[in-house]
């Protein structure tokens, strides 16, 4: 278990409806990262938080998209107008700033179905 | 053309084998590099760093070659348990992961 949480575990929603999902880092970490994973392919980045300030965002994140992490702790991902394309799993991954290089350490994702 | 490529597999071992998996990435830029570990239906975990001289850790050994921008991951006396996706990851500047597909490994007693 690497104590990073994701809420909730699968979200099932209409195509056009607005979805968030939540993630708790653990607790000393002051990096946050979301990543996008579909079937048969790596884990893709979206964002990345260093403390509450977005450092950097993915070319691919479209304007649907909005990460926050108001307070420097947990985070939310924010989908409007949800596509089908959009069907995937969120994961949320923390790591300290100052640690070793890509010892990112993921939570249990967020399913994500458009119907 | 995909930043991290690898053979998406399945490699299908017997117990006790040496399996190798191979990855290229296109960035002559990345700075660090790493093999993931990633279970069915679970997250990804950090499975090892991979250095230029090249490291090893039990059974596990990586290898990098940037001149081919090649990495490799040789896994010797596979156990069932190994069976999972090995991901290889790249990073440049930044902290941002950049993932292959992964490699598909099944151990069969």
């Amino acid at each position: 278990d690497t104590g990073v949480s994701q809420d909730p575990r699968h979200k099932i929603t209409k195509r056009g409806q607005n979805v968030t999902f939540r993630c708790d880092p653990i607790s000393e970490h002051n990096r946050l990262y979301w990543y996008r994973q579909t079937l048969g392919q790596g884990p893709e980045f979206l964002t990345y938080f260093q403390n509450e300030a977005q450092l950097e965002k993915s070319r691919l994140l479209s304007d649907r998209f909005s990460a926050e992490r108001p307070k420097g702790s947990f985070s939310t991902l924010e989908i409007q107008r949800t596509e089908q394309g959009d069907s995937a799993m969120y994961l949320c991954a923390s790591s300290l700033a100052l640690a070793l290089p890509g010892e990112q350490f993921f939570g249990p994702g967020t399913r994500l179905t458009v119907l | 053309r995909k930043e991290v490529e690898q053979d998406p597999g399945p490699f299908n071992v017997p117990e006790g084998a040496t399996v190798a998996f191979n990855c290229t990435y296109s960035n002559s830029a990345s700075q660090s590099f790493f093999w993931y570990r990633q279970d069915c239906r679970k997250e990804p975990k950090l499975l090892m760093s991979v250095y230029s001289s090249g490291n090893e850790d039990g059974r596990f050994t990586a290898q990098l070659n940037r001149a081919s921008q090649y990495i490799s991951l040789l896994i010797r006396d596979s156990k069932l348990s190994d069976s999972a996706t090995y991901l290889c990851v790249v990073s440049e500047n930044t902290d941002k992961l950049i993932f292959g597909t992964g490699t598909r490994l099944q151990v069969f007693p």
